[in-house]
């Protein structure tokens, strides 16, 4: 079934490094793609979408591109912030897109 | 405007008891969608209800079981609690039941069984 696939963390960085999660996704037909974001003690938040092969989605100064050809939607941000530590979730829609189907989550911690 | 609300915060039950979650939608979505998310895992999808009627269903045994009110908020009930059920507790609420309109997410019931 459709699925997504997401780098294990947690992934920890200093700030205004370059932040790089990976996502790669099975499904039929080209869904969308999201990513969802989660602050320690919080629920979900949508992060970014992207909802046809090639688009760009971006919030916040983070960017994924969907991408066929390697079946990809990798989140990434130029510097990142202690603010951003939280854990990251990609997601695709599936049983004919009425549900979230979700990554296992990335955790990321950044420090000073 | 208020966004989804979800009570109660936090719950401690005994193996065996019966526990009701309940929602409360952004105002105008009509659709609710209920996740559990163990510790560590992605949210996994337990409902979907819009207008009142049960849209999906994943992959939990009959002993949870949900419902939508005619105001859209909406209650999961889980009987017969297991060590396992504990988890967070997730309801999302959108304007329709297509993933074209975007889930908004509350902050949760923390459900603990002992």
């Amino acid at each position: 079934g459709d699925s997504v696939t997401q780098m294990e963390g947690p992934v920890t960085l200093s700030e205004e490094a370059f932040l790089t999660i990976n996502c790669t996704y099975t499904a039929t037909g080209y869904p969308s793609l999201f990513w969802y974001v989660q602050y320690p003690g919080e629920g979900l938040q949508l992060l970014l979408k992207a909802t046809k092969a090639d688009d760009k989605g971006s919030n916040k100064g983070f960017e994924a591109t969907y991408r066929k050809e390697t079946t990809s939607f990798h989140l990434e941000k130029g510097s990142v912030q202690v603010s951003d530590s939280a854990v990251y979730f990609c997601a695709l829609p599936t049983g004919g897109g009425n549900k979230l189907t979700f990554g296992t989550g990335t955790q990321l911690k950044v420090e000073l | 405007d208020a966004g989804v609300t979800q009570s109660p915060t936090h719950l401690i039950k005994t193996r065996g008891q019966h526990v009701t979650l309940r929602c409360s939608p952004i105002s105008g979505h009509k659709s609710v969608s209920w996740y559990q998310q163990v510790l560590g895992q992605g949210p996994q999808f337990i409902f979907q209800y819009y207008e009142k009627e049960e849209r999906g269903r994943g992959n939990f045994p009959d002993r949870f079981s949900a419902r939508q009110f005619p105001n859209y908020s909406s209650e999961l009930n889980v009987n017969a609690l297991l060590l396992g059920d504990s988890a967070l507790y997730l309801c999302a609420s959108s304007l329709a039941g297509a993933l074209t309109y975007e889930q908004y997410f509350g902050p949760g019931t923390r459900l603990t069984v002992t």
